[in-house]
């Protein structure tokens, strides 16, 4: 079984259109988050979100705007899309608190034209 | 604010040869710091953490406070440990995770 899954995997899309990146993850964890691989491999939080509640906001732009329907969910969507998006996205999961290990999912590479 | 460094993006080492990949970080507290590895086309995942004490695959690290580093050793690679390798901090329990950039390590035959 899949612990952490994303979709799509691939993402290929204009500038100015709006997309949406969808997470689900299988283990009852409560925290959930998003991060952004660019292109020379450095990852960095987006957001993280406790049992659907907004903890961690880093400084992204107002066109990203993650939104969690449950504790299992947490999608991502994208507006007006520009070239500097471009990068792989991982969602990942963990228990709450502690020093847990976060269990990530396989990756949507998101490709701006 | 934290910071986690390490100094090598490529790492080349022969199979049997020790490896060193190098983690410093920054950080005024006591932070909790993990690897964490990416097998290629496979996800990132856990190869092990400060607070275990453990040794997985062979590889092992120290946390040395002094030197505010968190280092990854394994003293004889094999070509299958060819992959990334990503240092974390941690600084506080439930926190979020900082990442190095991330050292892609290749062992040849």
């Amino acid at each position: 079984d899949t612990a952490v899954s994303q979709t799509p995997k691939y993402l290929v899309t204009q500038m100015g259109n709006d997309k949406s990146i969808k997470c689900e993850q299988n283990l009852g964890h409560d925290t959930m988050y998003w991060y952004k691989q660019d292109s020379k491999k450095f990852l960095k939080i987006m957001f993280s979100y406790n049992n659907k509640e907004l903890i961690i906001n880093e400084t992204v732009p107002n066109r990203f705007s993650p939104k969690s329907p449950d504790k299992a969910h947490l999608n991502l969507h994208i507006n007006s899309l520009e070239l500097g998006d471009s990068a792989v996205y991982f969602c990942a999961s963990s228990q709450l608190g502690g020093y847990y290990e976060q269990y990530f999912g396989p990756g949507t590479r998101l490709t701006v034209t | 604010a934290q910071r986690v460094t390490q100094p090598e993006k490529l790492l080349s080492v022969f199979k049997g040869a020790p490896v060193e990949l190098k983690c410093n970080y920054s950080y005024s507290g006591s932070p909790e710091l993990f690897w964490y590895v990416q097998y290629s086309r496979q996800r990132l995942q856990l190869l092990l953490r400060h607070i275990s004490r453990e040794s997985i695959k062979g590889f092992t690290a120290d946390l040395n406070k002094g030197e505010t580093s968190f280092h990854l050793k394994k003293p004889f690679a094999q070509e299958e440990d060819s992959a990334m390798y990503y240092c974390a901090l941690q600084e506080t329990s439930g926190s979020r995770l900082t990442f190095g950039e991330g050292t892609q390590l290749t062992v040849n035959p």
